[in-house]
């Protein structure tokens, strides 16, 4: 199985700051995973797929990078809406989700 | 638009069972896998089930293989997890979502969610 480990669990930043998130994959996944933001009491968002395809309606400010083994989600500068949980998937072999981080206001 | 709805949920025994259903709209639901996942009180994400497009394939997470089946109705827009022989540890809110492919893609859109309480 494929483990997906997110670093860090939580993370405190400010407004404009840039933030940028890492996952990493026991074994190679290709460009095979997606990033997904969460906020207290919704349903997961997709932002990212295939490493660094921005999904449609989704602010530029979100961009993905990476392959094989290590992913980062950077959001340029953070705006208040983006305070939430990230959590990165990968989809190479059947699904698994890293533990989450979560943005908070520093 | 595209809309997933889940129903069925609710607090069950352990050892019971219960069924979920999700109705989707917006998109043909025939050309699609569609997932389930979950999310235990405060924790993360788990993936549970896939089924592709067509009903032929499925896949499980080992913690709810022989207990969990996933199916659909592609006559009726439905996607449907049956769990059998519940525990407490499947405590918690469970998503349908799709897949982007026939199979093996990744989850583009999501439902609300249903609550799932396993208690005595």
């Amino acid at each position: 199985d494929i483990q997906m480990t997110q670093s860090p669990s939580t993370l405190s930043a400010s407004v404009g700051d840039r933030v940028t998130i890492t996952c990493r994959a026991s074994q190679s996944i290709s460009s095979w995973l997606a990033w997904f933001q969460q906020k207290p009491g919704k349903a997961p968002k997709l932002l990212i797929y295939k490493a660094s395809s921005l999904e449609s309606g989704v602010p530029s400010r979100f961009s993905g990078s990476g392959s094989g083994t290590e992913f980062t989600l950077t959001i340029s500068s953070l705006q208040p809406d983006d305070f939430a949980t990230y959590y990165c998937q990968q989809y190479n072999s059947f699904w698994t989700f890293g533990q989450g981080t979560k943005v908070e206001i520093k | 638009q595209v809309q997933l709805v889940e129903s069925g949920g609710g607090e069950v025994q352990p050892g019971r069972s219960l069924r979920l259903s999700c109705v989707v709209s917006g998109f043909t639901f025939s050309s699609y896998a569609m997932h389930w996942v979950r999310q235990a009180p405060g924790k993360g994400l788990e993936w549970v089930a896939v089924i592709s497009y067509d009903g032929s394939n499925k896949y499980y997470v080992d913690s709810v293989k022989g207990r969990f089946t996933i199916s659909r109705d592609n006559s009726k827009n439905t996607l449907y997890l049956e769990m059998n022989s519940l525990r407490a540890e499947d405590t918690a809110v469970y998503y349908c979502a799709r897949d982007s492919l026939q199979l093996g893609g990744y989850l583009d859109y999501w439902g609300q969610g249903t609550l799932v309480t396993v208690s005595s």
